[in-house]
């Protein structure tokens, strides 16, 4: 079946501006995770998502980052006045949602901030 | 704080030699473990993982990982390497807590298998 499937694949945006990132998780996946890559660094956890509530929102940086899951489905990373410190990959993630289970993970946006 | 250790920026290893990847972690608890691959322009994909039981676990492309609890490390190996294993490989642990995997990373070792 389909994978994890993350839009755009590529971003390139102007400090200051905002950006909204998409995750279409695995159908039936009930965990969703967004994590985020720095070049040369492995991936650092933002948000989980358990159904449509943000039950672990401890990795984001500040208050201009923001996530919605509104239907338990498809999450929405928003962050606002973007700064140069935020260009990474942002990778997203879904599992069946019991703890031990591993994460399907989507390919990845590509945030440029300029 | 709780960490990832992932020694190695790079293991070479020639084809058909055997490979290990280390990974050492620091966390509270009995962690879950994990293996992880990225291929160039592709997401990370699932290798392996300990729960619990037996110490060596098999996961997909013939790598196996042996948990030491006393050493708090779960090395990345395969017997026989092969060209196509190169690639970037992370180990990430999981704290039991809340009912859900959230994810600590290494920094990733690049593993180069030379024909």
């Amino acid at each position: 079946g389909a994978g994890v499937s993350q839009t755009p694949s590529n971003k390139v945006t102007e400090k200051g501006k905002y950006v909204e990132l998409r995750c279409d998780p695995i159908s039936g996946h009930t965990a969703l995770y967004w994590y985020r890559q720095s070049l040369g660094q492995g991936p650092e956890f933002l948000i989980y998502f358990q159904g449509t509530g943000a039950a672990d929102d401890s990795g984001l940086p500040n208050d201009r980052f923001f996530a919605v899951r509104p239907e338990g489905s498809v999450s929405t990373l928003k962050i606002q006045r973007t700064e140069r410190g935020d260009s990474a990959v942002y990778l997203c993630a879904s599992s069946p949602g019991t703890a031990g289970n591993e994460q399907f993970f989507g390919p990845g946006t590509r945030l440029t901030v300029l | 704080a709780q960490s990832v250790a992932q020694p190695e920026d790079q293991v070479n290893v020639a084809e058909g030699n055997p490979l290990t990847v280390k990974c050492t972690y620091s966390v509270s608890g009995n962690p879950y473990l994990f293996w992880y691959v990225q291929y160039p322009n592709r997401g990370l994909q699932f290798l392996l993982k300990y729960i619990t039981g037996d110490n060596l676990v098999k996961g997909s492309y013939g790598f196996e990982a042996e948990f030491n609890k006393s050493q708090t490390s779960f090395h990345l190996k395969k017997p026989s390497a092969l060209v196509s294993d190169s690639a970037l490989y992370f180990c990430a642990v999981s704290p039991i807590s809340g009912g859900y995997n959230k994810l600590i990373f290494g920094a990733g070792t690049r593993l180069a298998v030379h024909p």
